[in-house]
């Protein structure tokens, strides 16, 4: 069974960072794409950022270039988001999603894990 | 950034009744492919958002058949054909055509 697990999120200091980590099962990261997605309270979706399965190319939304980092490692088949610099508009659940799977994108998400930036 | 636009954004229907969703691009979601890659997620409360429909009219396993995709080009529908209690939940639409990937801003679907 496909599953995928965030962990890492919690409370933080505006300007401060914090790591996500999204751990897969059921499929290989080597060989997939992977999202990050979130979503503030009561609002909509946001895409944030894209690995390839070769960890190259990778993608980002304006809102969080140059403040957030996707990685992935294979052999823990875990993908990452190292988050910098946080600011309030940043409070959100933060989701991870699979990429192309065959013709299907975003096929499979995490149940989330809750950012909170405050002080 | 290509710009999703979804009508209503709050649709309350009969159970048992149809009910229809839109989604306007502001611009065309053919990719180099020959593809359209617009998709449409559903967001029950409390839970992480599914993934119905891809590819404009592909329902993803699993997925009951009241629930069909149409559209081409710009203009993209999700319709019900008979609601259900368990289909109330909001609904997104979804390009992933070109980045950044963008999303409506969702349509809340209620029962009267």
């Amino acid at each position: 069974e496909v599953q995928l697990v965030e962990s890492g999120g919690g409370l933080v200091q505006p300007g401060g960072s914090l790591r996500l980590s999204c751990a897969a099962s059921g499929f290989t990261l080597s060989s997939s794409e992977m999202n990050w997605v979130r979503q503030a309270p009561g609002k909509g979706l946001e895409w944030l950022s894209y690995i390839s399965s070769s960890g190259s190319p990778i993608f980002y939304a304006d809102s969080v270039r140059g403040r957030f980092t996707i990685s992935k490692d294979n052999a823990k088949n875990s993908l990452y988001l190292q988050m910098n610099s946080l600011r309030a508009e940043d409070t959100a659940i933060y989701y991870c999603a699979r990429g192309r799977a065959g013709d299907i994108l975003f096929g499979q998400w995490g149940q989330g894990t809750l950012v909170t930036v405050s002080s | 950034d290509i710009v999703l636009t979804q009508t209503p954004l709050s649709s309350p229907v009969t159970l048992g009744q149809p009910a229809s969703i839109s989604c306007r691009s502001s611009q065309s979601l053919v990719y180099s492919d020959g593809d359209t890659y617009l998709s449409w997620l559903q967001q029950r409360p409390g839970q992480p958002p599914r993934l119905l429909i891809y590819k404009i009219s592909n329902r993803l396993s699993g997925v009951p058949d009241r629930f069909s995709g149409s559209g081409a080009g710009t203009d993209f529908t999700l319709k019900i054909s008979r609601v259900e209690a368990e289909d109330v939940a909001v609904y997104y639409c979804m390009q992933v055509t070109e980045y950044p990937y963008t999303f409506g801003q969702g349509t809340k679907l209620e029962i009267k």
